[in-house]
């Protein structure tokens, strides 16, 4: 199975400030993974797939790089409305992974 | 509005089975892939079933396999998860997720990203 390993587990950060979580995977998957995001009580929310691809009605402030192991999700300007969890996850082949998830907290 | 509303969770003891339904209304359920993740507070999200959109291709997590049973009616727009033999760690709040992954008759396209989710069900075993 291929194991998706995010960094960091919890990150404290202001609102405007420029926040990076990056997903690694434990062999190539290509472009084959989404982020999603999640808020306390609440179903994930898909925010990107196919690594880059913005989800529509996702705004563009998220943003999604990388490809084969290394991948990194960007929020270019923190929103109050952005304090949540964030999970990556890849559908390169079955079984499906997540990552251990992102909690975005504030600082 | 893209909707999925689960219901068929509950308190089931070791060894019992529940199933799992999930009604979805909004798209062309016949086409798209549909998935069941679920989630606890010690594992985080676990992946543990998909399903083709025509329902002829099914897939498992090792976790599940051979005590699970997905299966879709594409007549009545419905998804469902059939659970036997259930053990303690299959206590979990289950979502039924539908993907991005549409396909006709002619080809398939999108992707597999989980793009709808219901409301969660919650199991406890």
């Amino acid at each position: 199975d291929i194991q998706m390993t995010q960094s960091p587990s919890t990150l404290s950060a202001s609102v405007g400030d420029r926040v990076i979580i990056t997903c690694r995977a434990s062999q190539s998957i290509s472009s084959w993974l989404a982020w999603y995001q999640q808020k306390p009580g609440k179903a994930p929310n898909l925010l990107i797939y196919e690594a880059s691809n913005l989800e529509s009605g996702v705004p563009s402030r998220f943003s999604g790089s990388g490809s084969g192991t290394e991948f990194t999700l960007t929020i270019s300007s923190l929103q109050p409305d952005d304090f949540a969890t964030y999970y990556c996850q890849h559908y390169n082949n079955y079984p499906w992974t997540f990552g251990q998830g992102t909690k975005v907290e504030i600082k | 509005e893209v909707l999925l509303l689960g219901s068929g969770g509950g308190l089931v003891q070791p060894g019992g089975s529940l199933r799992l339904s999930c009604a979805a209304s909004g798209f062309t359920f016949t086409t798209y892939a549909m998935t069941w993740v679920r989630q606890t507070p010690g594992k985080g999200l676990e992946w543990v079933s998909t399903i083709s959109n025509s329902g002829s291709s099914t897939w498992y997590a090792d976790s599940v396999k051979g005590r699970f049973t997905i299966s879709r009616d594409n007549s009545n727009n419905t998804l469902s998860l059939q659970m036997n033999s259930l053990r303690a760690d299959d206590t979990a709040l289950y979502y039924c997720a539908k993907t991005g992954r549409h396909c006709t008759s002619s080809r398939c396209r999108g992707h597999y990203g989980m793009d709808v989710w219901g409301q969660g069900i919650t199991v406890t075993v």
